[in-house]
């Protein structure tokens, strides 16, 4: 099946600091990209879809400016966390959607990132 | 409104027992309906999914999932449960028409006892 690959799988930085994730779909074109945040013992929301060569669409209450998307090619997208801060520590995962099967998505491995 | 429901937070069963992991939806048409598994630190693994037609789904790991119409629900089933099937289990929902990928229920954490 389609593999998306999501690196680094566990992040630490300091305060402050940028920290940059990157989404690759390894073995077809996703177009669109999704991102998702998972709180411990949470469920997945989502933050944002990544549109290839466009704007990403943010949804309500996601800072656009502290969460910053870049989906410059059909098979990586990136998320930055730009001066994170200790609340921004999660589990990040990405999916996206292979055009030739369908609805089906598939997922990254995910990202642990800890802001200290 | 459009939501995705999983009234067990948390289940317990014993090693060899069977399983059935309940999902809700609410919605006026049918949905594109999936069951993902997480292990701790781990991305989603899809399990199985249901788009149309035979309404028992069969997925990978001997899990299988009943689409029921009437009660807008589409439960995750397994006759035995092994071990190595402790994990979180999320019922996820594509409705048509929706701009977001994926709506997914709260999960359910599930427990194996040896």
């Amino acid at each position: 099946g389609a593999v998306v690959s999501q690196h680094p799988s566990r992040v630490i930085c300091k305060s402050g600091t940028s920290v940059k994730i990157e989404c690759r779909s390894l073995d077809f074109q996703a177009t669109t990209m999704f991102w998702y945040r998972q709180f411990p013992k949470q469920s997945l929301m989502l933050m944002a879809t990544s549109n290839e060569g466009s704007k990403a669409t943010y949804e309500q209450g996601v800072e656009k400016d502290k969460f910053l998307i870049n989906h410059a090619s059909l098979t990586l997208s990136t998320l930055t966390v730009t001066s994170a801060h200790p609340e921004d520590s999660s589990f990040y995962i990405c999916s996206a959607r292979d055009p030739r099967g369908g609805t089906e998505a598939f997922f990254g491995q995910g990202t642990r990132l800890t802001v200290v | 409104a459009q939501s995705v429901t999983q009234p067990d937070i948390h289940i317990t069963v014993s090693e060899g027992a069977s399983l059935e992991l309940r999902c809700n939806y609410s919605y006026g048409a049918t949905p594109y309906l999936f069951w993902y598994v997480q292990s701790p630190g781990q991305g989603l693994q899809l399990l199985l999914k249901y788009f149309s037609g035979d309404t028992l789904v069969q997925g990978i790991k001997g899990f299988e999932a009943e689409f029921k119409r009437s009660q807008s629900s589409f439960n995750l089933r397994k006759p035995s449960v092994h071990w190595s099937d402790a994990a979180e289990y999320f019922c996820a929902v594509k409705f048509s028409g929706s701009a977001r990928q994926l709506t997914f229920g709260s999960g359910t954490q599930l427990t194996v006892l040896p």
